[in-house]
């Protein structure tokens, strides 16, 4: 079975560009999340969707961060313009309710470096 | 105080070695509890969901204290594939997860 398949697995860009990360769950799973990590914060959630529907987006650090689930198969975390503090690692994963009673799975990730 | 807290090690125990890794949640209407495991430069992944009377899987034995909102991994006879960061999990009901820094183990032989 496919699990979450994040695209791009690197991305290394001069501050002010746009970023687009991007996201395909697991087939059938109700529930995506978009997460960052870094050595100081650890991972935190920037935003999840249930059903397509951007429930808790108030871990998004500013309104540079956008993210989208235009269907049940797909979505983007978008930052424009980007800055040196977004380099990160950028999880997505997707879980078959967001109840928080299943466990969520994890994508490889997108390693994202900002000049 | 921070919603899950746990010591950040690192742990470095020698092969063989039983070690524990407590953590600690804020958020007493807290209702499901994980531990996963994440591998350098991998993504996490779980190890094993926290039941409120204590479960065991092989080598694993997770913990929940409730009146405490106290959870524990204990991990017996190490191995040096055990060696990875160890993230405490929890979440309240209509929420998302909440992980905790993690705890990093390092096991040598």
């Amino acid at each position: 079975d496919a699990g979450v398949i994040q695209s791009p697995r690197h991305e290394v860009t001069e501050m002010g560009q746009e970023v687009t990360l991007r996201c395909k769950p697991i087939s059938g799973h109700n529930s995506l999340f978009w997460y960052r990590q870094t050595m100081m914060r650890g991972l935190e959630l920037l935003i999840y969707f249930n059903n397509n529907v951007p429930i808790d987006d108030s871990g998004m650090p500013e309104d540079r961060f956008s993210a989208k689930m235009p269907n049940a198969s797909f979505s983007t975390l978008k930052i424009q313009p980007s800055e040196p503090r977004d380099s990160a690692v950028y999880f997505c994963a997707s879980s078959p309710q967001s109840q928080g009673t299943q466990p969520q799975h994890f994508g490889d990730g997108t390693r994202l470096s900002i000049l | 105080r921070k919603e899950v807290e746990q010591d950040p090690g690192p742990f470095n125990v020698p092969e063989g070695a039983t070690v524990a890794f407590n953590c600690t949640y804020s958020n007493s209407a807290s209702q499901s509890f994980f531990w996963y495991r994440q591998d350098c430069r991998k993504e996490p992944k779980l190890l094993m969901s926290v039941y409120s009377s204590g479960n065991e899987d092989g080598r694993f034995t997770a913990q929940l204290n409730r009146a405490s909102q106290y959870i524990s991994l204990l991990i017996r006879d190490s191995k040096l594939s055990d060696s990875a960061t160890y993230l405490c999990v929890v979440n309240q009901a209509g929420t998302a997860l909440i992980f905790g820094k993690g705890t990093t183990l390092s096991v040598s032989s």
